[in-house]
């Protein structure tokens, strides 16, 4: 299997301020579709996860655009241009180029 | 609006069976591959199963295959994951998913399933 490392896995922010996570495939994640099956989601606490970025960059409908993702082949991040109270919880990446992986999950919180 | 609801968890001992439903609202359940994805208490996600549109194809975890069998009934727009020969490591939130590994978009808000004795 792919295996998907996140880091950090804790993120202490200052509300107001950004904050970037990384995500790292073991293998390229270019399907031979030519698409890059990445997407990032967010579990709020006591919520189930919700979509936010698939594909690496593409904002689900709804998602507030101070939420970015960006990368490539094995390297990709997810940063918040600035943090607000209601950004609290865990951020996953995950791949599905090959049979559906996550990883860990960096769990965000306010200082 | 998009809406999966899962039901059928369930407390269960070990070597037991459960079948869990999903029932899907809001969008045209027959255009869509389906997915079942798992999360064990305070732990990561795992994927559990995919069907397609038709169940014509079917992928399953290494973690479940052979015990659990992932279906779908379009006429009724519900998927099912009947799980056979529980262990106390499939413990988990279980989440019916919209979409498959390309496209997964939706989730519901999960059933708990417990296998202990």
């Amino acid at each position: 299997d792919v295996v998907m490392t996140q880091s950090p896995l804790s993120l202490p922010v200052t509300l107001g301020q950004p904050a970037s996570i990384s995500c790292r495939s073991s293998q390229s994640l270019v399907h031979i579709d030519g698409n890059t099956y990445l997407n990032w989601f967010q579990q709020r606490p006591g919520q189930s996860p919700r979509r936010l970025i698939y594909q690496v960059s593409n904002r689900d409908s709804g998602v507030p655009d101070r939420f970015s993702g960006s990368g490539s082949g094995t390297d990709f991040t997810l940063k918040i241009s600035g943090v607000e109270a209601e950004d609290v919880g865990v951020y996953f990446c995950m791949q599905g180029t090959y049979w559906p992986t996550f990883g860990q999950g960096t769990k965000v919180e306010i200082k | 609006e998009v809406q999966v609801v899962e039901s059928g968890g369930a407390l269960v001992q070990p070597g037991g069976s459960l079948r869990l439903s999903c029932a899907a609202s809001g969008f045209t359940f027959s255009n869509y591959w389906m997915s079942w994805v798992r999360q064990a208490p305070g732990k990561g996600l795992e994927w559990v199963a995919s069907i397609k549109l038709d169940g014509s194809e079917i992928y399953y975890g290494d973690s479940v295959k052979g015990r659990f069998t992932i279906s779908r009934d379009n006429a009724k727009n519900s998927l099912f994951l009947q799980m056979n020969s529980l262990r106390v490591e499939d413990t988990a939130v279980y989440y019916c998913a919209k979409g498959g590994a390309h496209d997964s978009d939706s989730w519901g808000q999960g059933t708990l399933v417990t296998v202990s004795s």
